[in-house]
């Protein structure tokens, strides 16, 4: 069965670095989102993407961040410069048109030093 | 704005037994989704069932089913002859449908449920 991918599974960087989170959706979707959860707390909606284009943003998702969908298969959350408060579990997923179920992957945990 | 309310922090069930956990949200919409995801130790989230307000039939999926309750705005979930691998965090959560299907999920903060050998 189809699965959405997230690489890396762990990622450690210090404060004030950028960071970029990169994710295969399934193939045959054409929506794409990223969600992040800090530990302990409920998952957040940070921006969902189609058509090459950002379609909403949370407040959550700043300046700081951009996604991009650089070929045919990966779609990419990069962070620019880094937070403590950036720590989190991030995770991206996708739903194919005419459905409205999402798919996650299996998240990227950011620890920022 | 919308909201999703699971106002239990944490389930405990026998294994075989059949538990119930509780969610409720808040919207002036009349036609959306709802979603019950499993978040196991692992941290990944699956899907576990969903229902289109539109339908009064409660959905079902094998041992999950829903107790839907629109008037109420009430999504429970019931798992059916629970088992170990049952136990993980369950979120709740919220869908207000758009045109091309790319809306955000609205998330409940989550119940924690053990399932005892």
């Amino acid at each position: 069965e189809p699965e959405v991918t997230q690489t890396p599974s762990h990622q450690v960087t210090q404060m004030g670095q950028e960071v970029i989170l990169r994710c295969v959706p399934i193939s045959n979707h054409l929506y794409f989102y990223w969600y992040r959860q800090i530990l302990g707390q409920k998952v957040e909606f940070l921006v969902s993407f189609y058509n090459n284009e950002i379609s909403e943003k949370s407040e959550i998702f700043d300046d700081q961040f951009s996604v991009e969908r650089p070929d045919g298969s990966n779609f990419t959350l990069k962070i620019r410069s880094t937070k403590l408060e950036d720590s989190a579990m991030y995770f991206c997923a996708s739903s194919a048109p005419g459905t409205e179920t999402q798919y996650f992957g299996p998240g990227t945990r950011l620890l920022v030093l | 704005a919308q909201t999703v309310t699971q106002s239990q922090p944490e389930m405990s069930v026998q294994e075989a037994e059949t538990v119930t956990l509780s969610c409720t949200y808040d919207t002036s919409e009349n036609n959306y989704y709802l979603f019950w995801y499993k978040q196991p130790p692992s941290r990944q989230m699956i899907l576990v069932i969903r229902q289109e307000a539109y339908k009064q039939q409660n959905a079902t999926e094998n041992r999950f089913s829903v107790n839907f309750q629109k008037a109420a705005k009430s999504f429970s979930l019931k798992i059916s002859d629970s088992q170990l691998g049952d136990t993980a965090m369950y979120f709740c959560a919220f869908m207000k449908p758009s045109p091309g299907a790319n809306s955000k999920l609205t998330f409940g903060k989550g119940i924690t449920l053990s399932v005892r050998p």
